[in-house]
């Protein structure tokens, strides 16, 4: 049972490079989502879909490009990657009505220098 | 817009004290509240939740009382365990203009000392 899977775990990049995180669940689920993870500031929602073909803004979305294709899968592209992108970035999904549970990754630990 | 406050950490307690993470939320509609609990090392997984007021969530010990007129879900446990040393979240869900969105407060993070 897998879950919600992400890659890599951790990346360096170089400023003004791009790259995609990869996001992956096997659950069926029509609502996934990208969050960002910094010290003191809690998540901030990047961006999210509701169902396959369809993607809208989260409350820190530039910089970053979605899509979703599938049902399972949701990268998230980094365009051209800055110093303030250094964060741990979770991708997360649920059936997406109001009362039910959201199913995390493990995280990808990301630095840009 | 949507908001989550809880209290700020960190928080440090000795084994068997009891626990209270405080948490507020402000929304427009009628939201779901719940508590992630994030252990080193992992995504965030979920502790409880509650879907209308009045309810109360609970799970390994933890409790939470969603109360509307205080707008609060403030988080308990009678007896910490070491293994309860983690960061928790108080988060809502609301659906507005069709869409879900999970909102987060900052986090808290639990040290239990032996």
């Amino acid at each position: 049972n897998a879950g919600v899977t992400q890659t890599p775990k951790f990346q360096v990049l170089k400023t003004g490079q791009s790259m995609t995180l990869q996001c992956a669940q096997d659950m069926n689920h029509e609502y996934m989502s990208w969050y960002r993870q910094d010290p003191g500031m809690g998540l901030r929602l990047i961006h999210y879909s509701v169902g396959a073909g369809i993607t809208d803004q989260g409350e820190v979305p530039n910089g970053y490009n979605v899509s979703r294709s599938t049902t399972e899968d949701f990268p998230l592209r980094l365009l051209s990657a800055a110093p303030s992108q250094t964060s741990v970035y979770f991708c997360a999904s649920s059936y997406g009505t109001a009362n039910t549970e959201a199913f995390f990754g493990q995280g990808t630990r990301l630095t840009v220098v | 817009g949507d908001s989550v406050t809880q209290m700020e950490g960190p928080v440090t307690l000795s084994e068997e004290a009891f626990l209270t993470i405080n948490c507020t939320y402000t929304a427009t509609g009628y939201p779901s509240l719940f508590w992630y609990v994030q252990y080193p090392g992992e995504g965030l997984q979920l502790l409880l939740k509650a879907t209308k007021a009045d309810d109360k969530g609970s799970n390994k010990g933890f409790e939470a009382t969603y109360r509307k007129e205080t707008t609060s879900f403030h988080l308990e446990k009678g007896s910490v365990q070491v293994s309860d040393s983690a960061v928790y979240f108080c988060a809502l869900s609301d659906r507005q203009g069709g869409s879900e969105k999970l909102v987060f407060g900052k986090g808290t993070k639990l040290t239990v000392n032996p």
